[in-house]
């Protein structure tokens, strides 16, 4: 099993060009998240999908946008991006919480360290 | 919202020496969850606390969940070169979400042999 896969590893943009960033995960699970990780801030939820079909918010959105094509798949996508969206992004799956039974361990991609000049 | 506080943000310590990281969260937690991320790396799980005043042991680290569920600290025993790297703490808060977690700035590790 390949766990959680990320493509691409590295990726460098102009400001104002748009990409996406594509998250697969082989393990079954309902949950699916975006983070974003700088220094000195520890990681920080973008978006996430509790199951599949369904997408919210998480502490820092803006500027982003997420689909969940189907329950491997989870992408993120940049419309027009900024230098203050260079970061290394990780994807993560988890079993699904249930509503106020705290969490289940996250599994995490291996990131994609992007650039915006 | 929620927010999860880990100190220090960095310790230097000489292979040997133990190492502590502690974490506080604003809001009382469902459980809690430590990950470890070497450098170049992804975070991996180490452990979860769920119960109130929970102590478990892996090897030379030992993980707490304070009293209130408000707080948690990871201690490594004698460290090694091999502890390298950032540990974070993650909490969940029970009435607010389908299992999102709130990390933690994290704590960078450096062991100088």
């Amino acid at each position: 099993n390949a766990g959680v896969t990320q493509t691409p590893k590295f990726q460098v943009l102009k400001t104002g060009q748009s990409m996406t960033l594509q998250c697969a995960q082989d393990m079954n699970h309902n949950s699916m998240y975006w983070y974003r990780q700088d220094p000195g801030m520890g990681l920080r939820l973008i978006y996430y999908s509790a199951s599949e079909g369904t997408t919210d918010k998480g502490e820092v959105p803006n500027g982003y946008n997420v689909s969940r094509l189907n329950k491997r798949e989870f992408s993120l996508r940049l419309e027009s991006a900024a230098p203050s969206q260079t970061s290394v992004y990780f994807c993560a799956s988890s079993e699904e919480g249930r509503w106020g039974q705290g969490a289940y361990e996250q599994y995490f991609g291996p990131g994609t360290r992007l650039t915006v000049t | 919202g929620q927010q999860v506080m880990q100190i220090p943000q960095y310790q230097h310590v000489q292979e040997g020496e133990d190492f502590t990281t502690y974490c506080n969260s604003s809001t009382t937690l469902s459980n809690i969850q430590w990950y470890k991320q070497r450098p170049g790396g992804h975070p991996v799980f180490l452990i979860q606390l769920v119960k109130s005043g929970e102590v478990k042991k892996q090897k030379r680290l030992t993980f707490q969940f304070g009293e209130a569920k408000k707080n948690s600290s990871l201690h490594i025993t004698a460290t090694q070169t091999t502890d390298v790297g950032t540990y974070f703490c993650a909490g969940a808060a029970g009435g607010t979400s389908y299992g999102k977690l709130t990390f933690g700035q994290g704590t960078i590790l450096t062991v100088h042999p």
